[in-house]
């Protein structure tokens, strides 16, 4: 079984350019989350969903950050216009309510340097 | 709000055990959980203990839940080489959703 991809695997942009990241979650998962990871901390959630609907974006920054999970697998979160202290890892996670959402599977993650 | 504290640095030597502890503050958490990241990777999820367990333990992994301290601990026993990797608390909250909150991680050296 495929785990959850994330591509790309690294991006390096200048500020003020926008940035897109996109996730493939785990078939069947029927939850989707994006987290930040800062350098040195653990995942901070920014949005989860479930199926194609948002259910808990209280964390994302929307002036500029945006998210879409239009046919309820694919995902992608986007950045504009992205700014210094964006830099970080942008991690992906999936879970399927058969097993009680128990266990998050995570992607590897798309690492973002804003120069 | 929510908080997981854990110590940010562990040395042990191969073939030691290895004990790596976490405080949280939300009182009606229904999960914990213990993650590992290796460099490059993400999270891969070790194990996880339901709220009204004392104890779990699988092969070389032993998790101790203490509810009253609000303290989770985690020990690898006979430690590896391989066991180098910084190791994430996480707690789900008893609000019937799914927020987990992640402590910043322990990161786990093994002296050879």
């Amino acid at each position: 079984e495929a785990g959850v991809v994330q591509s790309p695997r690294y991006k390096i942009i200048e500020k003020k350019q926008p940035v897109a990241f996109w996730c493939n979650p785990i078939s069947g998962h029927n939850t989707l989350y994006w987290y930040l990871q800062n350098l040195g901390q653990g995942p901070e959630l920014l949005i989860r969903y479930e199926n194609e609907e948002a259910v808990d974006d209280s964390q994302l920054p929307k002036d500029r950050f945006s998210a879409e999970r239009l046919k309820g697998v694919d995902s992608t979160l986007k950045i504009q216009p992205a700014e210094l202290g964006d830099s970080a890892v942008y991690l992906c996670a999936s879970s399927s309510p058969i097993a009680g959402g128990n266990e998050q599977f995570f992607g590897p993650g798309t690492r973002l340097t804003v120069l | 709000g929510e908080d997981v504290e854990q110590s940010l640095f562990l040395s042990v030597r191969e073939g030691d055990s290895s004990v790596i502890n976490c405080t949280y503050t939300d009182s009606s958490s229904t999960y914990l959980y213990w993650y590992k990241q290796e460099p490059g990777a993400g999270l891969q999820l070790l194990t996880y203990i339901f709220s009204n367990m004392d104890m779990k333990q699988d092969q070389r992994l032993t998790v101790l839940l203490n509810k009253k301290d609000k303290h989770l601990s985690l020990r690898i026993a006979d430690t590896q080489t391989g066991d180098s990797a910084i190791y994430f608390c996480a707690e789900r909250g008893g609000d019937g959703g799914f927020k987990t909150i992640f402590g910043a991680g322990t990161r786990l050296f093994v002296k050879a």
